[in-house]
């Protein structure tokens, strides 16, 4: 069973900084995709940014980046130029890639981030 | 603007009641799913729909129910044999088959009066 991993329950950041979050996943699949949810205090989920695990390459949007390490099964979320709108719980989030039967999207227990002024 | 409606807000439950929480989404999805979210544990699925008419429990189904009469609508009724119902709860959607990201409702809040 695929499992999700966010070992850092909080944190903060100053306004501007970068801050980087982890997470660590566990799966025997080759095929799989990545993503990065928002919540902010509003509790809407927001996507963020997400990775396929076949591209090398890592995915980028705007402030935010991953560093996907495939063989370490490690997908970390760069947020540069920090804002306070920024302050939001971060979930990490892993789904097997299947075009032909549904499975799960597995969620970490998420990271509060706090962007300080 | 399309999305997903979840409704109410905020919902209290007295003891032995059951409760319905509305979502509703105008996607055209043909997936949908019911979360529920509790402190420092994220999301975990309670039941899920592929198809209109067919529903399948999740991790957490137990005190649960759900039907799919519509596309657009999956509600989710939180039974009294549920014993422990405060928390966070949350509807998505999504493409079926596809590498497609759940979209979220804005959530419901249950508590026990």
């Amino acid at each position: 069973a695929q499992t999700v991993t966010q070992s850092q329950p909080e944190m903060s950041v100053q306004e501007a900084e970068t801050v980087t979050l982890s997470c660590t996943y566990d799966t025997s699949e080759n095929n799989y995709y990545l993503f990065w949810y928002k919540q902010p205090p509003s509790r809407q989920m927001i996507l963020v940014i997400r990775q396929e695990a076949y591209k090398q390459q890592n995915a980028t949007e705007n402030r935010f980046s991953v560093n996907f390490q495939k063989a370490a099964k490690s997908f970390s979320l760069k947020i540069s130029d920090s804002q306070l709108g920024d302050t939001a719980m971060y979930f990490c989030a892993f789904m097997k890639h299947d075009e032909t039967s549904y499975d799960k999207v597995i969620f970490g227990p998420g990271t509060s981030l706090s962007v300080i002024p | 603007d399309g999305g997903i409606t979840q409704s109410p807000k905020y919902l209290f439950r007295k003891e032995g009641q059951n409760v319905t929480l509305s979502c509703e989404q105008n996607l055209n999805h043909d997936a949908m799913y019911w979360y529920r979210q509790d402190p420092g544990q994220g999301l975990r699925l309670i039941y899920y729909s592929q198809i209109v008419n067919d529903f399948q429990k999740g991790d957490i189904a137990e005190g649960y129910s759900v039907s799919r009469e519509k596309k657009e609508s999956f509600p989710l009724t939180v039974t009294s044999a549920q014993k422990n119902p405060t928390a966070f709860y949350l509807c998505a959607s999504s493409r079926l088959y596809s590498n497609q990201p759940q979209h979220f409702g804005d959530g419901t809040r249950l508590s026990i009066l």
